[in-house]
């Protein structure tokens, strides 16, 4: 299986900071990487699909990069909004499996 | 707009067995497989399974393999998960979402665009 490690696990920001989540996979998957917001209470939203392209109607002040086996979701500009828990996820291969999470809080 | 819908979600004592459904409107949904992904309490989010869009094809995580299984009726756009010998491990709450791969064996690069709000399974004695 394909282990997605996801970094850092929890973090603290303020409004207007550039953030920058990670993700590594075990094994090559290509460009087979998406990012996810969750907020509590709420099912997850897509964000970034293909590691690099921005899902219709999200900010742009998401993006992502990345191919192979390291992966980066990078939020330009914190806004109040933004403030939830952030998943990776490879789609390459069976079992697709999930990064561990970036819960992201106000600083 | 493309909607998914769980359903039959409850509480279920250990070694039962329940059947979740997932309900499609509002796209073509014989062009889709269709995912399921489980989230228990305060934890990340888990893969469960995939079902091809024809339903031929299907894979498992391995903690669900040989205890989970998946159907899809085409004619009803609707998935369902068979879910027996049920575990405490098991209580989660079940999301459904798309994937726009028309062969579970080539993969798409745009999948889980649209997820279901989820159904909340309980095992316990």
């Amino acid at each position: 299986d394909i282990q997605m490690t996801q970094s850092p696990s929890a973090m603290s920001a303020s409004v207007g900071d550039r953030v920058t989540i990670t993700c590594r996979a075990s094994q090559d998957i290509s460009n087979f990487l998406a990012w996810f917001q969750q907020k509590p209470g709420k099912v997850p939203k897509r964000l970034i699909y293909a590691a690099s392209n921005l899902q219709s109607g999200v900010p742009s002040r998401f993006s992502g990069s990345g191919s192979g086996t390291e992966f980066t979701l990078t939020i330009s500009s914190l806004q109040p909004e933004d403030f939830a828990t952030y998943f990776c996820l490879q789609h390459k291969t069976y079992p697709q499996t999930f990064g561990q999470g970036t819960k992201l809080e106000i600083k | 707009q493309a909607q998914l819908v769980e359903s039959g979600g409850g509480v279920v004592r250990p070694g039962r067995s329940l059947r979740l459904s997932c309900a499609a409107s509002h796209f073509i949904f014989t062009n889709y497989a269709i995912h399921w992904v489980r989230q228990a309490p305060g934890k990340g989010l888990e893969w469960v399974g995939v079902i091809s869009s024809d339903g031929s094809d299907k894979y498992f995580a391995g903690s669900v393999q040989g205890r989970f299984t998946l159907s899809r009726d085409n004619s009803k756009t609707t998935v369902f998960l068979q879910m027996t010998s049920l575990r405490d491990e098991d209580t989660a709450l079940y999301y459904c979402a798309r994937d726009s791969t028309l062969s579970l064996r080539f993969a798409s690069l745009d999948a889980f665009d649209i997820w279901g709000q989820g159904t909340m399974v309980t095992v316990s004695s």
